[in-house]
């Protein structure tokens, strides 16, 4: 089964801790994307990655942080800079040829 | 910068009703929009994929139409089904960015 992976579904963070939120696909997706979600607000990306080892601060990239040494893993940390986390985090992969994006389940923190 | 607005934000049809939720955007410099749909705590499903050289994508009771020119897109729903409730989102594709609109929160009552 091809898809996208995300974990845990629940998260729960202390004031001053950092956690990571995993994201895997089996997709063989070149770029990779982190979303924030807020009651009534659309999606807003936190950051991409276009390319192993590389990626780019999206709109609200403060307070968060990323790493891609494999093409198919793109773990999200939320560090205690951010002082606002609770949100629904949503990873998305796309092929580089094409332009529509696919989902994973999404974690709650 | 691109702005998505989505509207009716909520909206309450009963079964069998066909329905229509509307999506606008600022800049028309699109490469393409894309319909999804999320279910409560869940994450986005893909609906329909609009390039931006295409007016409408179909695919069941789902008909997605594009107008550049005017900024908008509608989904228009047929027969509408109490599992069609979920919230639906638009998104425009510029480049390399995507921007999300709020959503419709929308119930179809048996």
């Amino acid at each position: 089964d091809g898809g996208i992976t995300q974990s845990p579904k629940y998260l729960f963070r202390k004031e001053g801790q950092n956690v990571t939120l995993s994201c895997e696909q089996n997709l063989n997706h070149d770029a990779m994307y982190w979303y924030r979600q807020d009651p009534g607000q659309g999606l807003r990306l936190i950051y991409y990655s276009q390319i192993v080892n590389d990626f780019q601060k999206g709109d609200i990239a403060e307070g968060y942080s990323v790493s891609r040494e494999k093409k198919e893993s793109f773990p999200l940390t939320v560090t205690s800079a951010q002082k606002n986390p609770t949100a629904f985090y949503l990873c998305a992969s796309r092929i580089s040829s094409g332009y529509e994006q696919y989902f994973g389940p999404g974690t709650r923190l | 910068k691109q702005e998505v607005t989505q509207i009716p934000a909520a909206l309450s049809v009963p079964e069998g009703e066909n329905l229509v939720l509307n999506c606008s955007f600022t800049d028309s410099a699109i490469y393409n929009l894309q319909w999804f749909r999320q279910d409560p705590g869940k994450g986005l499903t893909s609906l329909l994929l609009i390039q931006s050289s295409q007016r409408e994508q179909t695919s069941g009771r789902l008909n997605a139409s594009l107008d550049k020119s005017s900024g908008r897109s509608t989904l228009y729903i047929a027969a509408s089904q109490p599992g069609d409730s979920a919230t639906y989102l638009c998104a425009v594709i510029t480049d390399n960015d995507m921007r999300f609109g709020a959503g419709t929160r929308l119930t179809v009552k048996p």
